[in-house]
C-alpha cells in the first residue's frame, strides 16, 4: 500500500496567520494517465469530511481561495491563508491513483 | 444537489455482520462511483471499497474476504455488508461518491462491535 506520511500532526495557528500542511508518498502518485489523484479535505468537529482540492491543486466547488494546494511525484503541501475560525479542524490527505486508496494520518489546526 | 445518507444500526455483536445502507439523492448510482469509508476511534481513515455505475467492485484488500458492495438502483440505494466483525471495525462509516476524488459524502454512521 502507498503510505501516506502527513506533517505536522498539530498545527497551532494565529487567526489572520498562514498555515502549511505536507503530505508525502512512499510512491509517485503520477498516474499511468497523466494525472495525480492526491487530495484534500477538511473534517469540522461534528461534521463529515469536505473536500477542499482535488488532483493537487483545484479548489473544490464553493471552496474559499485562501487555500491553495501544491505538489507533485510524491511532495504535496496544503496551504491556507489568513486563517480564519471556520477553518479549524482535522485535515487529511488522500491519494487515490493507486490501490488501495489511503489516507495521511491527519493534521489538527488549532488556535494558537 | 447530491445528498448522501447512511443508515443501519449502531451496535453490532461480534462475530456478527454489520450492514449498511447509503441513499443517495440528486444524483443517480448508475453513474459514477460510490464507496465507503470508516474513521476509527483515533482518526485513522480507511477507504473500504466501492461499487462503480455498472455494478463492479473494487474493494481493500485488507477487508477483502469480508466485504460486500452491492446496489438497488430502483432505489437509489448502495450497501454494505462487512462479516465477522470484531471490535477492531468500531468507527464511523461513511459513504460516498467517489469518481477520483470523494467529493460529496453523507453525515456518517458511528457503529460500535460490542457484545
Amino acid at each position: 500500500d502507498v503510505v501516506m506520511t502527513q506533517t505536522p500532526v498539530s498545527l497551532p495557528v494565529s487567526l489572520g496567520g498562514q498555515a502549511s500542511i505536507s503530505c508525502r508518498s512512499s510512491q509517485s502518485l503520477v498516474h499511468s494517465n497523466g494525472n495525480t489523484y492526491l487530495h484534500w479535505y477538511l473534517q469540522k468537529p461534528g461534521q463529515s469530511p469536505q473536500l477542499l482540492i482535488y488532483r493537487v491543486s483545484n479548489r473544490f466547488s464553493g471552496v474559499p481561495d485562501r487555500f491553495s494546494g501544491s505538489g507533485s511525484g510524491t511532495d504535496f503541501t496544503l496551504k491556507i491563508s489568513r486563517v480564519e475560525p471556520e477553518d479549524l479542524g482535522d485535515y487529511y490527505c488522500l491519494q487515490s491513483t493507486h490501490f488501495p486508496f489511503t489516507f495521511g494520518s491527519g493534521t489538527k489546526l488549532e488556535i494558537k | 444537489e447530491v445528498q448522501l445518507q447512511e443508515s443501519g444500526p449502531g451496535l453490532v455483536k461480534p462475530s456478527q455482520s454489520l450492514s449498511l445502507t447509503c441513499s443517495v439523492t440528486g444524483y443517480s448510482i448508475t453513474s459514477n462511483y460510490w464507496g465507503w469509508i470508516r474513521k476509527f476511534p483515533g482518526n485513522k481513515m480507511e477507504w473500504m471499497g466501492y461499487i462503480s455505475y455498472s455494478g463492479s467492485t473494487s474493494y481493500n484488500p485488507s477487508l477483502k474476504s469480508r466485504i460486500s458492495i452491492t446496489r438497488d438502483t430502483s432505489k437509489n440505494q448502495f450497501f454494505l455488508q462487512l462479516n465477522s466483525v470484531t471490535t477492531e471495525d468500531t468507527a464511523t462509516y461513511y459513504c460516498a461518491r467517489a469518481g477520483s476524488s470523494f467529493d460529496y459524502w453523507g453525515q456518517g454512521v458511528m457503529v460500535t462491535v460490542s457484545s
